[in-house]
């Protein structure tokens, strides 16, 4: 089982929709989660950390199941511009932190 | 002007040829990482170095040496460059006592090894 595993996709959708991506996580002492978002051939780039309580950034919610060992995120009012891949990116625990990185959801917001 | 700044954008090479691919920061940061990136694998981290005179291996380092010069500077050199090197490479940067263990990345290397 790898240890951060997600949905490759991908998830064509239209502008508008709400759209929700899981990632579920093998390390039950896994510390810290994130959700990154990289366009094609570019860098990615930290689009929300993942609190235990859920939170929210305008129209991303991100959530956290302990129990269950997964994190989600929510895009509301989808634009053409929240086309792109979805990282999810899970710390373990330790001195070194190490990040695990999923291989990426990829989603397509169409007109 | 980039935070973190990768040279060459783009390069094509033979088997077998040396190459450095460099990387500078202006953030700051103590905290260097060289990635690659290869479709259906991800992101897998090949060193890191958490200040100057630090230097560790990550999951895929064989093949890969670096080189931390200064805090701003961490390049990663293919002594013998293989094709299955070929990948998208990126630098990146954290500073845990500010900004936690967000990663902010330079805009990657294409490397392509013939």
């Amino acid at each position: 089982r790898k240890e951060v595993e997600q949905d490759p996709g991908p998830f064509n959708v239209p502008e508008g929709a709400t759209v929700a991506f899981n990632c579920t996580y093998s390390n039950s002492a896994s510390q810290s989660f994130f959700w990154y978002r990289q366009d094609c051939r570019k860098e990615p780039k930290l689009l929300m950390s993942v609190y235990s309580s859920g939170n929210e950034d305008g129209r991303f919610t991100a959530q956290l199941n302990r129990a269950s060992q997964y994190i989600s995120l929510l895009i509301r009012d989808s634009k053409l511009s929240d086309s792109a891949t979805y990282l999810c990116v899970v710390s373990n625990a330790g001195n070194n932190r190490k990040l695990i990185w999923g291989l990426g959801t990829s989603l397509a917001v169409n007109p | 002007d980039a935070d973190v700044t990768q040279t060459p954008r783009n390069r094509i090479t033979k088997t077998g040829k040396r190459i450095m691919l460099e990387c500078s920061q202006t953030k700051g940061h103590d905290r260097m990482y060289w990635y690659r990136q290869d479709p259906g694998l991800g992101l897998r981290l090949i060193y890191y170095s958490f200040d100057v005179k630090d230097i560790n291996k990550g999951e895929i380092s064989d093949g890969y040496s670096v080189s931390r010069q200064a805090q701003a500077k961490f390049s990663l050199s293919l002594e013998s460059a293989i094709p299955n090197q070929t990948a998208l490479y990126f630098c990146a940067t954290s500073d845990p006592g500010r900004t936690g263990e967000k990663l902010f990345f330079g805009s990657g290397t294409q490397l392509s090894v013939l």
